[in-house]
């Protein structure tokens, strides 16, 4: 069956450190991977989309890694900050453009 | 741009009563509105794809009878909860994709969290 797999445990890390989140899926061949931030009680917001004939993204402090090989996705947050505290979705496009979303995964800063 | 907005944001209901939900886009126009539910530590799982003018296409496990959607314009779609039960409690959040993008954008309300009683 398909599956998209976040770390389901909340990640701790301090101000300053690099985040890095995982997303894995299987069963899959999607053309486009997303990655979301979603905050308490909000909808999602997005960030990134990287292409599968890509293998990184970057904007301002974020970087995403996509390994259509490996099925595997990173998300990477560099000198990371407390407002960047927030869940973040990893998600998928499959056939007709809907799209798929992870479980995601808890992000605590810490100053 | 690309703003969707939502209402109402929260909203306390009787179990058996109806209650509806907008979602409209507020700078742009969108033929596809999408209707996702996400429960509490939970992903957001797609309920329904509403098209301007056309029916809904559910997603397996929905009920259309009880989950209406409607489309009516390029800028607003109406998700009604019919007969609400406790069980029906949960976050429901709308995206839109935007008229002539690529067809992966998508641009998400801020959700409307539904509480019955």
């Amino acid at each position: 069956s398909q599956k998209i797999e976040q770390n389901s445990e909340a990640l701790n890390i301090q101000e300053g450190k690099t985040a890095t989140l995982t997303c894995n899926y299987t069963n899959y061949s999607p053309a486009y991977l997303q990655w979301y931030r979603q905050d308490p009680g909000r909808g999602p917001v997005f960030l990134l989309l990287i292409r599968e004939n890509e293998k990184e993204k970057r904007k301002e402090r974020l970087k995403v890694t996509f390994d259509t090989t490996l099925k595997q996705s990173l998300f990477h947050i560099t000198a990371s900050q407390p407002a960047d505290s927030a869940t973040y979705l990893c998600a998928l496009n499959n056939q007709g453009g809907k799209l798929i979303f992870g479980q995601g995964t808890e992000l605590s800063v810490k100053p | 741009g690309a703003v969707v907005s939502q209402h109402p944001s929260w909203v306390i209901c009787k179990s058996g009563t109806s209650v509806k939900i907008e979602c409209r886009s507020l700078d742009f126009q969108a033929t596809t509105m999408f209707w996702y539910r996400q429960f509490p530590k939970q992903s957001l799982m797609l309920m329904a794809t509403s098209n301007e003018g056309s029916k809904a296409t559910y997603e397996q496990g929905v009920e259309k009878d009880k989950f209406l959607i409607n489309h009516a314009s390029l800028t607003l779609s109406t998700l009604t909860v019919t007969s609400a039960h406790p069980e029906d409690s949960s976050f429901y959040i709308c995206s839109a994709r935007l008229l002539a993008s690529s067809p992966y954008e998508q641009y998400f309300g801020p959700g409307t969290r539904l509480t019955v009683t």
